[in-house]
């Protein structure tokens, strides 16, 4: 069964821009779970989706959105880059039908360098 | 607020010599406890999940235990490729769906 893949892998941008970036689950899972970790402050959650609807929101600016389509696939946007966003973004998918206690598992990662 | 404290933040140890790391959480209502490893520049990969005090899993030189307040993981006889960064997150009952809480992480080096 194939893990969940990212795109792209790696990504540099300049301060204001805005970027996109996607997420494909493992075949079967519906929810799909952003984090991004930084040396600094380590995993932290962004936002989950679960048949195309944000479930649950960590504590970001609006700056970061999110969207999940039909076949559970996401993108999550950042717009108006900063400095502070060069991170690893990672991307974690379940079958979230429980709503909770179960098993994620991660993507590789995109890493974003903001100049 | 729901906290992960896991010490020590680096370890190092020879090849064969075993040892534990600590995983300590505050959270309203633990729903479960997650292990993870990740090596440099690559996702978390998934170890073990714990759902109650008392339980422990096993998976070949690793193996995780869960009390009401923290979470070990013994690592028995060690090899060189156990060395990764050991990542402990929870997910608590007030925070709803699938969110995980992480601690800062252990980086375990095992010399040859």
């Amino acid at each position: 069964k194939a893990g969940v893949t990212q795109t792209p892998r790696y990504l540099i941008k300049t301060r204001g821009q805005q970027v996109t970036l996607s997420c494909s689950p493992i075949s079967g899972h519906r929810s799909v779970s952003w984090y991004q970790q930084t040396p600094g402050q380590g995993l932290q959650f962004l936002f989950e989706y679960f048949s195309e609807t944000q479930r649950n929101k960590g504590n970001f600016p609006g700056r970061f959105s999110g969207r999940q389509f039909s076949n559970s696939r996401s993108e999550m946007n950042v717009s108006t880059l900063e400095l502070g966003d060069s991170a690893l973004y990672l991307c974690a998918s379940s079958y979230g039908t429980s709503g909770s206690g179960e098993t994620q598992y991660f993507g590789p990662g995109t890493r974003l360098l903001v100049l | 607020e729901d906290q992960v404290t896991q010490s020590p933040e680096a370890l190092r140890l020879q090849e064969g010599e075993s040892s534990s790391l600590n995983c300590s959480y505050t959270v309203s209502g633990l729903r479960g406890l997650f292990w993870y490893r990740q090596d440099p520049g690559k996702g978390p990969e998934f170890l073990f999940t714990l759902y109650s005090a008392g339980e422990e899993k096993e998976k070949e030189r690793l193996k995780a235990t869960l009390t009401k307040k923290e979470s070990f993981l013994h690592i028995t006889a060690p090899k060189p490729e156990d060395s990764a960064t050991y990542l402990c997150a929870v997910q608590a009952q007030h925070q709803g769906a699938q969110k995980l809480v992480f601690g800062q992480g252990t980086r375990l080096t095992i010399n040859p």
